[in-house]
């Protein structure tokens, strides 16, 4: 079956470090993105990409970058961890072209806590 | 003002009951609607679609009102297994194609 799986599901990491996060799709959907989930503020997007060599800047980009190389795998890299960065990352794929009705598969998350 | 607002709860109700979750969007160029719902700790899944004429699944029911710019979902005899936070989801068109913007969620917790 296809799936979406995210890697680690749990980090503590120090501040100052660089800390990537894998997500890996078999869908073979073009479209991935990155979200960030926080207590009273619900799922934000960080980046997304349409396709390979394609990224995007989302709402709370800043402190965060991701490459596409592939279609499978869009990384998340925190160039410098902040403990403001502590949260929960979910990683989501969703088939390219018309929206209507096209459900986003989320990964399970990657809960990351900076100290 | 962001894109998507929900009411963040939580409705606390008694099995059985009738709950009704409303959601607002900015963005009249906004193409598809979603109800998605996220267990504690656990990824969003996709409860429905939300189509303009209304749909249903069994106990619960979508509607959409695009003059209004509002998107409802009525979940009628709730279980206790209800108890979750319902994301209302819309699709925003970006560069020739689209991206998922979330409310930040609904909590139900239904009560024995």
């Amino acid at each position: 079956d296809a799936e979406i799986t995210q890697s680690p599901r749990h980090k503590i990491t120090e501040t100052g470090r660089q800390v990537t996060l894998a997500c890996h799709q078999t869908w073979n959907h073009n479209n991935m993105f990155w979200y960030r989930q926080d207590l009273g503020h619900g799922l934000r997007l960080i980046h997304y990409s349409y396709g390979v060599q394609d990224t995007n800047k989302g709402e709370v980009s800043d402190g965060y970058s991701v490459s596409r190389s592939n279609t499978e795998d869009l990384p998340l890299t925190l160039e410098s961890a902040a403990s403001s960065q502590t949260s929960v990352y979910f990683c989501a794929s969703s088939e390219a072209g018309r929206p209507m009705n096209t459900e986003a598969f989320f990964g399970q998350g990657t809960r990351l806590t900076v100290v | 003002r962001k894109e998507v607002e929900q009411d963040p709860g939580p409705f606390n109700v008694p099995e059985g009951a009738t709950v009704a979750f409303n959601c607002t969007y900015s963005n009249s160029a906004s193409q598809s609607f979603f109800w998605y719902r996220q267990d504690c700790r656990k990824e969003p899944k996709l409860l429905m679609s939300v189509y303009s004429s209304g749909n249903e699944d069994g106990r619960f029911t979508a509607q959409l009102n695009r003059a209004s710019q509002y998107i409802s979902l009525l979940i009628r005899d709730s279980k206790l297994s209800d108890s979750a936070t319902y994301l209302c989801v819309v699709t925003s068109p970006t560069s020739g194609t689209y991206k998922y913007i979330f409310g930040t969620g609904t909590r139900l917790k239904v009560l024995a």
